[in-house]
């Protein structure tokens, strides 16, 4: 199967800083999604963003797929942005995951 | 609001027991997943639902089961053949299963074992 690897596997942010998280595939995907779980489990859709650039809020992703890769920049982090960020990709019938880039948000 | 209900959010099981976990959705989507969560780790899917009275194993089906009897309904059964059940547990639900269109996830279970 395609394997996915994300960078970097642990980081940690003052508030207010800016970052990027990425993932890479060995292979093209499809329907790449961005994942925020919080320190409490849950999962929260960010983006669904198999091509391009999309932007929410503080948050905003790029994905490009010719290069195999996706990008996650968080500006302005904040302590509620602590938790664990998952990209995935569908292969046929399910969601493959990463391993996940974990994230501290300091006061 | 539309969404996605698991229960309960903490369970306990005893050597050799079954327990079930409950995923109810009333966002009218067809498709239905179970997933596997273990400590540091990304999610894994144990099986899926395409429609009504349908499953398929994911890739680590052994030691639970389903049913879909329902469309607003997926509950997932671990058994007792389950040997290392504590883990958390998502539910998710998307239109379809070959689609699009992204899935979306419930609050999850925690199982333990006493």
């Amino acid at each position: 199967g395609i394997q996915v690897e994300q960078s970097p596997p642990d980081l940690i942010l003052q508030e207010g800083a800016n970052s990027t998280l990425r993932c890479n595939f060995s292979d093209s995907v499809n329907n790449l999604q961005w994942f925020h779980q919080n320190p409490w489990g849950q999962l929260i859709n960010l983006f669904y963003i198999p091509s391009g650039t999309k932007q929410n809020g503080r948050l905003s992703a790029t994905t490009v797929a010719t290069e195999r890769y996706s990008l996650l920049y968080i500006s302005s982090s904040q302590t509620t942005d602590s938790g664990v960020y998952f990209c995935a990709y569908r292969d046929t019938d399910k969601l493959i995951f990463g391993t996940g880039t974990r994230l501290q948000v300091f006061p | 609001d539309g969404g996605i209900t698991q229960s309960p959010k903490y369970l306990f099981r005893k050597e050799g027991q079954n327990v079930t976990l409950s995923c109810e959705q009333n966002l009218n989507h067809d498709a239905m997943y179970w997933y596997r969560q273990d400590p540091g780790q990304g999610l894994r899917l144990i099986y899926y639902s395409q429609i009504v009275n349908d499953f398929q194993k994911g890739d680590i089906a052994e030691g639970y089961s389903v049913s879909r009897e329902k469309k607003e309904s997926f509950p997932l059964t671990v058994t007792s053949a389950q040997k290392n059940p504590t883990a958390f547990y998502l539910c998710a639900s998307s239109t379809r299963v070959y689609s699009n269109q992204p899935q979306h996830f419930g609050d999850g279970t925690r199982l333990s074992i006493l």
